[in-house]
């Protein structure tokens, strides 16, 4: 079965360093989101790219963090300088189509920042 | 603002039993309702969705029942099992999924 790919799955990281994430999303599917979520609470939307644009950046803090998708396959998400408060589960999801389509999840990667 | 409010924040729920969890909703524009169930150390996974134009729909054990009018929706899990203990997401959405905070579930076998 066809999976979302996730790496790394676990990183610490100093407060200033940069950090990046990488996804691979399920072959076909062109809607990719990166979401953030904080012990104890829903996923919540940083980025959507349809296909290698973005769609929605809406939620994303702009002054640290970047996202990519340049050939609309894998993408990249990048904090610099991390934060206390970055330290979250980052998720990566795609779907075949947007909005009310279903999405299917990665495994996450657990950021802490010491 | 959140949009989406779920209850109970956790629940612990006898092995046969039936567990329930609700969620409410603001925006009328909303129109597909999934539910997400997460295991630890796993990405959410979709379990059951609905649109408003039906008031319930069930699969297996899982059932949705849905109010528009109201604005809430609700997870029932009849014949709980100890591996259905997870973390279980509502979320509405129009061009944008909307998750609420999660229900952690606990099954006693």
């Amino acid at each position: 079965e066809a999976e979302v790919a996730q790496s790394p799955r676990y990183k610490i990281t100093e407060k200033s360093q940069a950090v990046a994430f990488w996804c691979d999303p399920i072959s076909g599917h062109a809607t990719l989101y990166w979401y953030r979520q904080i012990l104890g609470q829903g996923p919540e939307l940083l980025v959507q790219f349809q296909d290698e644009s973005v769609v929605d950046d809406s939620q994303l803090p702009k002054d640290r963090f970047s996202a990519e998708r340049l050939k609309g396959v894998d993408s990249t998400l990048k904090i610099q300088p991390a934060e206390l408060g970055d330290s979250a589960m980052y998720l990566c999801a795609s779907s075949f189509l947007a909005g009310k389509d279903e999405q299917y999840f990665g495994p996450g990667t657990r950021l802490t920042v010491t | 603002q959140q949009q989406v409010k779920q209850s109970p924040q956790s629940l612990i729920v006898q092995k046969g039993g039936i567990s329930i969890i609700n969620c409410a909703y603001e925006n009328t524009a909303f129109d597909y309702f999934p539910w997400y169930q997460q295991f630890p150390g796993k990405g959410p996974a979709l379990l059951i969705a609905i649109r408003p134009d039906v008031s319930e729909k069930k699969e297996g054990r899982f059932t949705i029942s849905f109010n528009k009018s109201a604005k809430q929706f609700s997870l029932h899990i009849m014949d709980s099992q100890p591996g259905d203990s997870a973390t279980y997401f509502c979320a509405a959405s129009d061009d944008k999924i909307i998750f609420g905070k999660g229900t952690r579930l606990h099954i006693l076998p």
